[in-house]
C-alpha cells in the first residue's frame, strides 16, 4: 500500500542550489499536486497536473518547475533556492476531475534553505 | 478573500466534551467537501467526507449547508487522541479540480 510517495523527507540546502524533490504514486491517479505549507498559511498549492504531459501553475509557482512525463511520477524542482522556501513541501495525488474524489498525500519533505 | 475559512482556535476542551468546527467557502460552484485531520509533523489524512444530507462516522458528525455556505464537524465525547489539526477541504471541478484548503483548525483535548 505505497500510495503517494515523496523523497527526501529531509533537505537542507544552501542559497542558490538546485534540488528535485521527487512523488509518485502508485494509484493511477491523473491528477497530482504540489503544495507548501507555512505556520499560519495553510497549504499553497504550487503546481499541478491533471494527466501525463499536462501542467499547470497554482497560487505560488515562482521558483519551481514541474514535469510529468508518466502517469505515476511528478517531479519539483528548485531552481534556485531562497531561504524563503523553507518549508515543509506535500505531494498529493487524486483521481480525475470528479465530484467526491478525495485527495491523498505523501508523508512530507522538511526543506531548509540555509 | 480566501476560498475556505476555518477558526483556527485553539481548542482546548476537557476529555469527554462535545466540540465543534465550522468552516465557510466562498466558491458557490463547489461540489466536494471534506474533513481532512492533520498531526504534528504528518500529512494530512481524510477524516470524512461531507454531504449535503449530513454524515456520521462514529463520534464524529459533518453537516453541509449550501445555501449558506459553510461546513461544520462535531466531535462528541472527546479522547485525546482526536488532538490534532482539522482542515476544511473544498474540491471545485470546474477549476481543473483543485483542491481548496482551510489553514486548520488547532483542537488539543485534556485529560
Amino acid at each position: 500500500n505505497a500510495g503517494v510517495t515523496q523523497t527526501p523527507k529531509f533537505q537542507v540546502l544552501k542559497t542558490g542550489q538546485s534540488m528535485t524533490l521527487q512523488c509518485a504514486q502508485d494509484m493511477n491517479h491523473e491528477y497530482m499536486s504540489w503544495y507548501r505549507q507555512d505556520p499560519g498559511m495553510g497549504l499553497r498549492l504550487i503546481h499541478y497536473s491533471v494527466g501525463a504531459g499536462i501542467t499547470d501553475q497554482g497560487e505560488v509557482p515562482n521558483g519551481y518547475n514541474v514535469s510529468r512525463s508518466t502517469t505515476e511520477d511528478f517531479p519539483l524542482r528548485l531552481l534556485s533556492a531562497a531561504p524563503s522556501q523553507t518549508s515543509v513541501y506535500f505531494c498529493a495525488s487524486s483521481k480525475a476531475v470528479r465530484s467526491g474524489n478525495t485527495i491523498y498525500f505523501g508523508e512530507g519533505s522538511w526543506l531548509t534553505v540555509v | 478573500r480566501k476560498e475556505v475559512e476555518q477558526d483556527p482556535g485553539p481548542f482546548n476542551v476537557p476529555e469527554g466534551a462535545t466540540v465543534a468546527f465550522n468552516c465557510t467557502y466562498s466558491n458557490s460552484a463547489s461540489q466536494s467537501f471534506f474533513w481532512y485531520r492533520q498531526d504534528c509533523r504528518k500529512e494530512p489524512k481524510l477524516l470524512m467526507s461531507v454531504y449535503s444530507s449530513g454524515n456520521e462516522d462514529g463520534r464524529f458528525t459533518a453537516q453541509l449547508n449550501r445555501a449558506s455556505q459553510y461546513i461544520s464537524l462535531l466531535i462528541r465525547d472527546s479522547k485525546l487522541s482526536d488532538s490534532a489539526t482539522y482542515l476544511c477541504v473544498v474540491n471545485i471541478a470546474n477549476t481543473g479540480n483543485q483542491f481548496y484548503f482551510g489553514t486548520g483548525t488547532s483542537l488539543t483535548v485534556i485529560p
